[in-house]
């Protein structure tokens, strides 16, 4: 199973909007509703910031939003803070041979 | 609330076993699922395995018959035992939890534990 495509990069002066996509194949991001995004910080573990492609847990403002077209899904931040420059990886369900599949990441970088 | 931390040696001999393991604080481990991820220096994310309620488990077929995980509901705990391991199986090692609900969904994880495979 591949990891699902991320772009490397993506950057944003604070207050703007940006979105990162994911693409995986109609076997993992177009098969099922299970897309998750996880934020991570330099050393820092992953946190769970977008679950089932729009969902957001406790505590994770409205700025983070989730979406899915076809074998492609998105990330967009809103209102760009300082504190949002980090990696983003998607992730989704691909069948019960092998569940959970990752994107390859990409580094949000607030100019 | 809950937290997890990973412990276990952090340098690993190549064709050795790599043996981790993750304790559960703060709340019962019973109907979570339980994973392994890992993530090898300036990489993606890698999901290895999980177990649920003790007796469920799945493993990453890319890792074939080299996973063992297990968990003890008494002790607070489950592990991870990775065979055969070379240089590729360096990385962050990270324990991690999912509801039955939203079992795709990561919502704790522990801080991550790095191992190196050298001699």
């Amino acid at each position: 199973q591949s990891a699902l495509t991320q772009p490397p990069s993506a950057s944003g002066s604070p207050g703007q909007s940006i979105t990162i996509s994911c693409t995986g194949t109609s076997s993992d991001v177009g098969g099922y509703n299970f897309v998750s995004w996880y934020q991570q910080h330099p050393n820092k573990a992953p946190k769970l910031i977008i679950f089932e492609v729009n969902l957001r847990p406790s505590g994770v403002p409205h700025r983070f939003s989730g979406s899915k077209s076809g074998n492609t899904a998105s990330l967009t931040v809103s209102g760009l803070q300082a504190d949002d420059e980090a990696t983003y990886y998607c992730s989704s369900y691909a069948g019960s041979n092998n569940p959970f599949v990752f994107g390859t990441g990409t580094k949000v970088t607030v100019l | 609330q809950v937290q997890l931390q990973e412990s276990g040696p952090g340098l690993v001999k190549p064709s050795g076993t790599l043996s981790l393991t993750c304790t559960v604080s703060g709340g019962s481990m019973r109907s979570y699922y339980w994973s392994w991820i890992r993530q090898p220096p300036g990489k993606e994310l890698e999901w290895i395995a999980y177990v649920y309620n003790s007796g469920s488990t799945n493993h990453n077929p890319s890792l074939k018959s080299r996973v063992t995980i297990s968990e003890d509901m008494s002790k607070s705990h489950f592990s991870l035992k990775l065979t055969s391991v070379t240089a590729a199986d360096t990385a962050i090692y990270y324990c991690a939890r999912s509801t039955v609900a939203t079992i795709t969904a990561f919502d704790i994880w522990g801080q991550g534990t790095m191992v190196t495979v050298s001699s």
